[in-house]
């Protein structure tokens, strides 16, 4: 069965560093979505994107954030300075139709020292 | 805006055994979906069930089914004859059907299952 695949599981980097998680969605998906999960707390969304933009974003998704989707695979996050608070799970989900269940990756999860 | 609100942070259960998450939920719309994801230790997070609002029979998937009670706003999980590839973290979401933009979930915080062998 097809998967959402992320890369890398793991990244360590220096506060006020840039830092691009990347996600290959399901190839005939045209939905793509960021969440993240601060240690014990909810998955929050962060970004939703279609047609090549950005459909709805959140409050946690503030300029330091940007999300492009460079070729016809690869889905990326970018923090562009990063900062203590965004040490989280990043999780990247991709659907077919709007109205179709979201798949999950397994998830970056980004400590910053 | 939406909530999500689990109130079991932790369950267990013996292996064969029945047991039930619960999930409420708060929305003034009408139309929306709920759904339930699993997240192993092994961490993706996979779909278990998903329940349209409109609809007003709950879903089953195999050893998965919902009660779901759209006045009361809960929207709980049953899973029967647990197995011990069941243990995981219950994830309650909900999406609003709006017919445009996108549909992004609101989780709640998750209540973490483990079957007993």
């Amino acid at each position: 069965e097809p998967e959402v695949t992320q890369t890398p599981s793991h990244q360590v980097t220096q506060m006020g560093q840039e830092v691009i998680l990347r996600c290959v969605p399901i190839s005939n998906h045209l939905y793509f979505y960021w969440y993240r999960q601060i240690l014990g707390q909810k998955v929050e969304f962060l970004v939703s994107f279609y047609n090549n933009e950005i459909s709805e974003k959140s409050e946690i998704f503030d300029d330091q954030f940007s999300v492009e989707r460079p070729d016809g695979s690869n889905f990326t996050l970018k923090i562009r300075s990063t900062k203590l608070e965004d040490s989280a799970m990043y999780f990247c989900a991709s659907s077919r139709a709007l109205n179709q269940p979201q798949h999950f990756g397994d998830g970056t999860r980004l400590s910053i020292l | 805006a939406q909530t999500v609100t689990q109130s079991q942070p932790e369950m267990s259960v013996q292996e064969a055994e029945t047991v039930t998450l619960s999930c409420t939920y708060d929305t003034s719309e009408s139309n929306y979906y709920l759904f339930w994801y699993k997240q192993p230790p092994s961490r993706q997070m996979i779909l278990v069930i998903r329940q349209e609002a409109y609809k007003q029979q709950n879903a089953t998937e195999n050893r998965f089914s919902v009660n779901f009670q759209k006045a009361a706003k809960s929207f709980s999980l049953k899973i029967s004859d647990s197995q011990l590839g069941d243990t995981a973290m219950y994830f309650c979401a909900f999406t609003l059907y709006s017919g445009a933009g996108s549909y992004q979930l609101t989780f709640g915080k998750g209540t973490k299952l483990s079957v007993i062998p």
